[in-house]
C-alpha cells in the first residue's frame, strides 16, 4: 500500500509568481484536504476535494485553488504569490466518512523571495 | 466552529520521565479530538483518536489520552518517555457532522533529554 506521496519537497519562488503543488493520495481514499503550515503553527484547512469537487473551504483567497483529478491525486494551484504564503504544505487522504483518519503527505515546503 | 488551545508551546522533561500534555478545546457541536506527532521535516502521524465510547484512549508508542467533556479537555500522556519522542505534537479537533475538516492547536514541542 502507498501511502501519501507529494512533490516537490521544496520550491524557491518571487513574489507574483503562480506555484502548482501536487498530491498522490493513499491507494483506496477518495478523498483529499490541503492545509498550510506556518513556520512555528498548526496546520491551517485550506480546502478539500472529494470526486473532483471541492467540499469544503477555510479561510484562504481565491487566489487559492485546486483541482481533484479521477484518480482521486490532487493539485492546489497558489497565483499571485506573497510572501506570507512561504510555509510547508501538507496534503492529507482520506476516506469521507466523519470518523476517517487523514493520512498525510511529508509536505512540500514552498519559500517566497 | 471549533477551535483548539494547547497551553504549553515547549514542554522539557528527561528520558524515562512521565509527560503530560495539555489541551483543550472549544466547539458548539460534539467532536472527534486527534493528536498527531511531526517529527523534523516531515508530515504528520496520527497518535490517537477519540470518536466516543471509552474516555480513555490508547495509541502507538505507548501515548494514552483521556476525554473529558466537562472540562472540554483531551490531555496526551505517557508514562516514560525517550529520547525518540523528541517532537512536536499536535491536538485537532473535527465536528462529528459534515465534511472532515481538521483544526489544530499550535503545538507542544517535546524536548526529552537524558
Amino acid at each position: 500500500e502507498t501511502g501519501v506521496t507529494q512533490s516537490p519537497t521544496h520550491l524557491i519562488k518571487t513574489r507574483g509568481q503562480q506555484v502548482t503543488l501536487r498530491c498522490s493520495s493513499q491507494s483506496g481514499h477518495n478523498t483529499v484536504s490541503w492545509y498550510q503550515q506556518a513556520l512555528g503553527q498548526g496546520p491551517q484547512f485550506i480546502f478539500q476535494y472529494y470526486r473532483e469537487e471541492e467540499n469544503g473551504r477555510g479561510n484562504f483567497p481565491p487566489r487559492f485553488s485546486g483541482l481533484q483529478f479521477p484518480n482521486y491525486s490532487s493539485e492546489l494551484n497558489v497565483n499571485a504569490l506573497e510572501l506570507d504564503d512561504s510555509a510547508l504544505y501538507l496534503c492529507a487522504s482520506s476516506l469521507r466518512t466523519g470518523s476517517d483518519e487523514q493520512f498525510f503527505g511529508p509536505g512540500t515546503r514552498l519559500t517566497v523571495l | 466552529a471549533q477551535s483548539v488551545t494547547q497551553l504549553d508551546s515547549q514542554v522539557p522533561v528527561f528520558e524515562e520521565a512521565p509527560v503530560e500534555l495539555r489541551c483543550n478545546y472549544s466547539s458548539s457541536v460534539s467532536v472527534y479530538l486527534f493528536w498527531y506527532v511531526q517529527y523534523p521535516n516531515q508530515g504528520l502521524q496520527l497518535l490517537l483518536k477519540y470518536l466516543s465510547g471509552s474516555t480513555l484512549v490508547k495509541g502507538i508508542n505507548g501515548f494514552e489520552a483521556e476525554f473529558n467533556k466537562s472540562q472540554t479537555s483531551f490531555h496526551l500522556r505517557k508514562p516514560s518517555v525517550h529520547i525518540s519522542d523528541t517532537a512536536e505534537y499536535f491536538c485537532a479537533v473535527s465536528g462529528v457532522t459534515g465534511f472532515q475538516k481538521l483544526v489544530f492547536g499550535t503545538g507542544t514541542r517535546l524536548l526529552v533529554s537524558p
